[in-house]
């Protein structure tokens, strides 16, 4: 079954910092460049970053460049986010996404169920 | 950033209803535009893909179309598990951007 499990989202501090997981399963995690999408709350989805299947190229979102990494570890199937200086409107839920083909320009197939992130 | 405009931001609307929702991009998307829908509580589902490609196991109800910057979503016969949000999301270029979303409720 294929299937996206994020984790590591709770309540943080404006200025600390917070790394989320996205654990794959299910298919050949090192085929997909994945992406990160987030949510505020009964807000619109805002896509925050995408890194590539080997991990060698990384792109971000304007609101997020500078203080957020994108980073995956293949070995386990994991994608993950550093949010570093995270501010109030960083406040969302957090989705991992795959995009439908293994290439980069795609629509997004999979996601995860979301982890919550509270900047307070 | 192409920027997308979804039209109405809500609908009001009944079981049999024909629903047609609209897309605007700022810039030609040469066919790289998805439609989602969300239920409360859950995270974005796939629809279509490709402007008018309906993603393996979503109903046959459900069909996309348009291009270059108008697209439209349709619902040809709306169902109770239907009344949900529905974003429209360019992939054209390296700054992936969603529509506002459209609310699909209960007439």
């Amino acid at each position: 079954q294929v299937q996206l499990v994020e984790s590591g989202g709770g309540v943080v501090q404006p200025g600390r910092s917070l790394r989320l997981s996205c654990v794959a399963s299910g298919f050949t995690f090192s085929s997909y460049p994945m992406h990160w999408v987030r949510q505020s709350p009964g807000k619109g989805l805002e896509w925050v970053a995408i890194v590539s299947y080997d991990g060698s190229n990384k792109y971000y979102a304007d609101s997020v460049k500078g203080r957020f990494t994108i980073s995956r570890d293949n070995s386990m199937d994991t994608l993950y986010l550093q949010m570093s200086s995270p501010r109030p409107d960083d406040t969302a839920i957090y989705y991992c996404a795959r995009i439908r083909a293994p290439t980069t320009g795609d629509a997004f197939d999979i996601w995860g169920r979301g982890t919550m992130v509270t900047v307070s | 950033d192409i920027q997308m405009t979804q039209s109405p931001s809500t609908l009001s609307a009944s079981v049999g209803d024909r629903v047609t929702i609209t897309c605007r991009a700022s810039q030609s998307l040469s066919g790289s535009l998805a439609w989602y829908q969300q239920r409360p509580g859950k995270a974005p589902n796939l629809l279509i893909y490709k402007v008018s490609i309906l993603e393996s196991g979503v109903p046959s109800r459900f069909s996309g179309s348009g291009s270059g910057t108008e697209f439209t979503l349709t619902i040809s016969s709306l169902q109770p598990d239907d009344f949900a949000t529905y974003y429209c999301q360019q992939y054209k270029t390296y700054s992936w951007t969603f529509g506002q979303g459209t609310r699909v409720e209960i007439k």
